[in-house]
């Protein structure tokens, strides 16, 4: 059983779509991380969040965190193809945990 | 140059081979990780250390060993391996913040 879950598991859209990917859990997080990893590449994180009903913005890229600390979402505007990646979220803490991630495909 | 690199990049052996997988970093921190990934389970913490002194099992670590010879460098052991140690392995570091900066993993086959 995954600790944070990650919907949708894929993601596949046209360039200047719009999109939002979930992850949720039954946990309260102190914090949560959003990683973006390409292929062939490690995760690189683009954000952390750690106040309930957070929301951060990176370019085209929205990142909110639920006001309970349960759950996030990530929102892309106007996606291009060089949005496509896996996107994972993380729980903060010693031992970080990932949610499975979705992948996303944006075709040009 | 990368700020964590691992060694090999690629690897295939068989059943029953011991394999070291090699991390350093240029960053200067202090915390070291191990994560593996499979497809629809994403990173799995496999052991964790935040000195030179200090080792800590993850969440998968049966099957596994580390070692951390000096800040710089953390290694990886499978003393047998199996083919469902198939995976990508992760390094990672991180300072005191939770923020983690990865390598650019490793491919292992185990046949």
């Amino acid at each position: 059983t995954q600790l944070l879950e990650q919907s949708p598991q894929f993601l596949s859209i046209q360039e200047g779509e719009n999109l939002t990917v979930y992850c949720n859990s039954s946990s309260v997080f102190s914090s949560l991380q959003w990683y973006r990893q390409e292929p062939g590449e490690g995760p690189v994180l683009l954000v952390t969040v750690v106040t309930g009903g957070e929301v951060k913005k990176l370019k085209r890229l929205t990142f909110q965190f639920g006001d309970a600390r349960k759950d996030s979402s990530l929102h892309i505007t106007a996606a291009q193809p060089g949005d496509t990646g896996l996107y994972l979220c993380a729980k903060g803490g010693n031992d970080m945990r990932f949610g499975a991630g979705t992948r996303l495909t944006v075709k040009p | 140059d990368a700020d964590v690199t691992q060694t090999p990049r690629n690897r295939i052996t068989k059943t029953g081979k011991r394999i070291m997988l090699e991390c350093s970093q240029t960053k200067g921190h202090d915390r070291m990780y191990w994560y593996r990934q499979d497809p629809g389970l994403g990173l799995r913490l496999i052991y964790y250390s935040f000195d030179v002194k200090d080792i800590n099992k993850g969440e998968i670590s049966d099957g596994y060993s580390v070692s951390r010879q000096a800040q710089a460098k953390f290694s990886l052991s499978l003393e047998s391996a199996i083919p469902n140690q198939t995976a990508l392995y992760f390094c990672a570091t991180s300072d005191l913040t939770t923020r983690r900066i990865f390598g650019p993993g490793t491919r292992l086959t185990v046949l």
